[in-house]
């Protein structure tokens, strides 16, 4: 099946600095690529959509230029979180859909521990 | 953002019973939904979806219902066994202009007992 990878599996940083995670498709190539954050305990919350060279689409709520995000390519989208605060420690997923045929298919990657000190 | 930040809710069953997982969806225009199971510390392992023109839907061990006149999902899992332990989620494909995005659902902790 499709494989899904992020960068890295956790990362620790201090307060006040940025950390960009990314997200690859191994073996397809995503026209769009989506990332959730989660907290412990709770579900996975929609924080942006990105379609390959355009902008990305924030939902409501999550600052934009807080969370860049960047598809520069089929196979790979970046998070970064600027400015980390510990309110930013999270778990944060990606996804990436394919099409396939009428439809489409979406894959998880195993997602990023972020803890901010 | 969307989706809930509730705690989980639990259920806990005996091993080889059968598990009945309930959610709500919120969008009656949503067309596609789909249960995951995550284990901790992992991302989301898909199970099986359903297509909105359905009301049912059957996998190994797993069967998927829809009712989409009370907004309603549940995943039936049969023969609970202790690696099914997990927590599940649906979520429901919204449409929207710029095409489909997935929301999840509270989740629902799932506990086997030996």
């Amino acid at each position: 099946g499709a494989v899904v990878s992020q960068h890295p599996s956790w990362v620790i940083c201090k307060s006040g600095t940025s950390v960009k995670i990314e997200c690859r498709s191994l073996d397809f190539q995503a026209t769009t690529m989506f990332w959730y954050r989660q907290f412990p305990k709770q579900s996975l919350m929609l924080m942006a959509t990105s379609n390959e060279g355009s902008k990305a689409t924030y939902e409501q709520g999550v600052e934009k230029d807080k969370f860049l995000i960047n598809h520069a390519s089929l196979t790979l989208s970046t998070l970064t979180v600027t400015s980390a605060h510990p309110e930013d420690s999270s778990f944060y997923i990606c996804s990436a859909r394919t099409p396939r045929g009428a439809s489409y298919e979406q894959y998880f990657g195993p997602g990023t521990r972020l803890t901010v000190t | 953002g969307e989706s809930v930040g509730l705690h989980l809710p639990t259920l806990s069953v005996q091993e080889g019973d059968n598990s009945i997982i309930n959610c709500a969806y919120s969008n009656s225009a949503s067309d596609y939904f789909i249960w995951y199971k995550q284990e901790s510390g992992k991302g989301p392992q898909f199970i099986i979806d359903i297509r909105s023109n359905m009301d049912k839907r059957q996998g190994q061990r797993v069967t998927v219902l829809l009712n989409k006149t009370v907004k309603h999902l549940s995943l039936q899992i049969a023969a609970t066994q202790p690696g099914d332990s997990a927590v599940y989620f649906c979520a429901e494909n919204v449409i929207y202009n710029q095409g489909g995005k997935l929301i999840f659902g509270q989740g629902t902790e799932l506990s086997v007992k030996p």
